[in-house]
């Protein structure tokens, strides 16, 4: 079955502590890993996907297709930073997203 | 530009009655998609257009759900005989579609309708 999990639903931390989102998904084929970020009040959008390999806003994800986990990470977290955060997958192409149920990230002063 | 649209923001109605809701993805997006997230869960998938027809109506939950984009624009999404179940936040999004380059998949969100039935 297709299926993500993000074991944590609240994690708080202070202000410049490292920060690590967990995401583990259950996947038949090879698919592609998406984190996407919903603010107080703001609509859901894009944070990072595996295939840009990026750093956005300081948060880095990589695909570890061994652990099938694609967690999140930063190194100094932002009060800023608090939001929601989904993890999600795609099959490819233009297909739909599976998504976690979501881990809400507090950073407090 | 403009972003995803969705009207309305907000609909309450009564157990049994049809509702509506439409989205209006960004200009020249080709893909567009429907998802519902409950409260506490992620967003769900309903069902994904390509152009004017449904690629993929896996994720309806049952045939009192419909949805259309008959000109390959704006979608609507119909709901009949709704149930309290039904309440949610109805999401769309859109995609560029393989003319966007490598973002051709990335999904736009719009701001959701929130729909309660009473």
């Amino acid at each position: 079955a297709q299926r993500v999990t993000q074991p944590e639903k609240l994690l708080s931390v202070f202000k410049g502590a490292p920060v690590e989102l967990k995401c583990n998904y259950s996947y038949s084929g090879s698919p592609e890993l998406f984190w996407y970020v919903q603010y107080s009040r703001q609509r859901l959008q894009l944070l990072l996907r595996h295939i840009s390999r990026e750093s956005i806003k300081g948060f880095t994800a990589d695909l570890n297709k061994g652990e099938t986990s694609f967690h999140l990470k930063k190194p100094f977290a932002q009060e800023e930073d608090s939001a929601m955060y989904y993890c999600a997958l795609s099959g490819g192409s233009q297909g739909n997203l599976i998504f976690g149920k979501g881990t809400k990230l507090s950073v407090k002063p | 530009g403009a972003g995803v649209s969705q009207t309305p923001s907000n609909k309450v109605t009564e157990k049994g009655k049809y509702v509506e809701l439409r989205c209006d993805p960004i200009s020249g997006h080709t893909a567009l998609y429907w998802y519902r997230q409950s409260l506490g869960q992620g967003p769900e998938f309903l069902i994904y257009f390509q152009g004017t027809g449904a690629a993929d109506d896996s994720g309806l939950p049952n045939d009192r759900f419909f949805a259309v984009r008959p000109e390959g624009s704006v979608s609507t999404l119909k709901i009949q005989r709704t149930e309290r179940g039904d309440s949610a936040v109805y999401l769309c999004a859109s995609s560029p579609g393989l003319a966007g380059g490598p973002s051709y998949n990335e999904q736009f969100f719009g701001p959701g309708t929130r729909l309660t039935v009473l």
